[in-house]
């Protein structure tokens, strides 16, 4: 299956600083969607996406669909320690009706 | 609303054995359910699409007939793993398309954790 290249891999990070993380594809998707997971649950999903070029926030997070279609960014303003987790970008491709994750940002917030 | 359920949250079998996994949509229906396996820091891989009433769709790699699944009703997915054997331990996770929000947003359950001994 496809897999989307998430970067950077990890973080480490002060709390109260902003965290910006992106997701890119080789195949051009419809949907950008970015979930968090926590250790032995299920992703949560935090924003969704749907038109190249929008930016959408929901709180401190706020993230973009790229023009190409092709990759989206995730920024987090002024982390918390309770931000801490493994985030990851999903959406299905253009074509299909699969749905893919990213390789994952696990993010540490020291506090 | 969108709560997706799975049972059991963790199970522990003997080589050899078979292990049924079941997803619940809870609050609302869902015509098309996705089974997952994550294995320690990884990602989310797809193993099948489950559509209710027909055939699942196996992702390239993964045995359909090692891994049945059933998508019964508009609410209940099950995931079976026939004849498990230890390099399946894993964590597996369903989720669940709500046929009333966005096509595209995916809902899921909380997970179970097969150890095969």
């Amino acid at each position: 299956g496809q897999q989307l290249n998430q970067s950077p891999q990890s973080m480490f990070i002060q709390e109260g600083e902003d965290v910006s993380m992106n997701c890119t594809s080789s195949s051009i998707f419809n949907t950008w969607l970015w979930y968090k997971q926590d250790p032995g649950e299920g992703p949560v999903l935090l924003i969704a996406l749907y038109k190249a070029g929008e930016l959408t926030s929901n709180g401190r997070l706020t993230a973009q669909f790229g023009i190409t279609r092709k990759d989206s960014f995730l920024n987090i303003s002024a982390s918390i320690p309770s931000d801490v987790g493994i985030y990851f970008c999903a959406g299905p491709p253009n074509t299909g009706n699969q749905f893919y994750f990213g390789t994952g940002t696990s993010l540490t917030v020291i506090p | 609303g969108a709560v997706v359920s799975q049972h059991p949250s963790w199970v522990i079998c003997k080589s050899g054995t078979s292990v049924k996994i079941e997803c619940r949509s809870l609050d609302f229906q869902a015509t098309t359910m996705f089974w997952y396996r994550q294995f320690p820091k990884q990602s989310l891989m797809l193993m099948a699409t489950s559509n209710e009433g027909s055939k699942a769709t196996y992702e390239q790699g993964v045995e359909k007939d090692k891994f049945l699944i059933n998508h019964a009703s508009l609410t209940l997915s099950t995931l079976t793993v026939t004849s498990a054997h230890p390099e399946d331990s894993s964590f597996y996770i369903c989720s669940a398309r709500d046929l009333e929000r966005s096509y595209n947003e995916q809902f899921f359950g909380p997970g179970t954790r097969l150890t095969v001994l």
